[in-house]
């Protein structure tokens, strides 16, 4: 069973901090790295994806990679209040497997 | 604007039913899933299909079954529907493969009473 594991929160930072959401997974072969935000009542939608190791930047997001640890993770730079959500890592090719996602809270 | 469109936003349906959902999307996509969503539970896998008439179990595919007669439309059938099944259905769809993630619908609450 490929799993993706993540720790569930809240995770809390203050307005303007950075905030740092980690996932591990267990398919070592696995190719596609997804970050997909979650509103309270709503669907997920796809904010970040990354295939090759190291780091890619959209706007206050950067999400990092690195195959060799089985890691990635999404750092949200400048957090804002609309920022707090519930964060789903997902790993796969032509099917992901999503983790159970990380609640960040950004305080005002 | 793309869309995953799913039929209902919220059901609430009798014990013993059978609960037809229904998704739609406008993507050309090859790819569609079904999951279901519950609190600490995260999602779950029901069936997926990769192209038309073609259908794959997920993680938890007892108690549904899907049907796929055309490439944009992927029904997820509750052939007799129980308590357990009382959840957020969320459709979704991709590319084949997933290179470019899911596109998923609003979901579908549904409430078996």
């Amino acid at each position: 069973q490929k799993e993706v594991e993540q720790n569930s929160g809240p995770l809390s930072v203050p307005e303007g901090a950075i905030a740092s959401l980690n996932c591990t997974y267990s398919d070592r072969g696995s190719q596609s790295f997804f970050w997909y935000r979650q509103y309270s009542g709503k669907s997920p939608e796809l904010i970040m994806f990354i295939y090759s190791n190291g780091d890619k930047e959209d706007g206050r997001f950067t999400a990092q990679l690195n195959k060799a640890s089985q890691y990635v993770s999404l750092l949200i730079r400048d957090s804002q209040p609309s920022d707090s959500a519930t964060y789903l890592c997902a790993v796969g090719y032509q099917k992901v497997t999503f983790g159970i996602g990380t609640k960040l809270q950004v305080i005002p | 604007d793309v869309k995953v469109t799913q039929s209902s936003r919220y059901l609430v349906k009798r014990t013993g039913e059978k609960v037809f959902l229904e998704c739609v999307q406008d993507m050309d996509h090859e790819n569609m899933f079904w999951y279901r969503q519950d609190p600490g539970l995260g999602l779950r896998l029901i069936y997926f299909s990769y192209d038309v008439k073609m259908k794959e179990k997920g993680d938890i595919p007892e108690g549904y079954s899907v049907s796929r007669e055309k490439k944009e439309r992927f029904s997820l059938i509750l052939e007799s529907a129980s308590t357990n099944q009382t959840s957020m259905y969320l459709c979704a769809s991709s590319s084949s493969p997933s290179t470019y993630g899911y596109t998923f619908g609003s979901g579908t609450r549904l409430t078996v009473v």
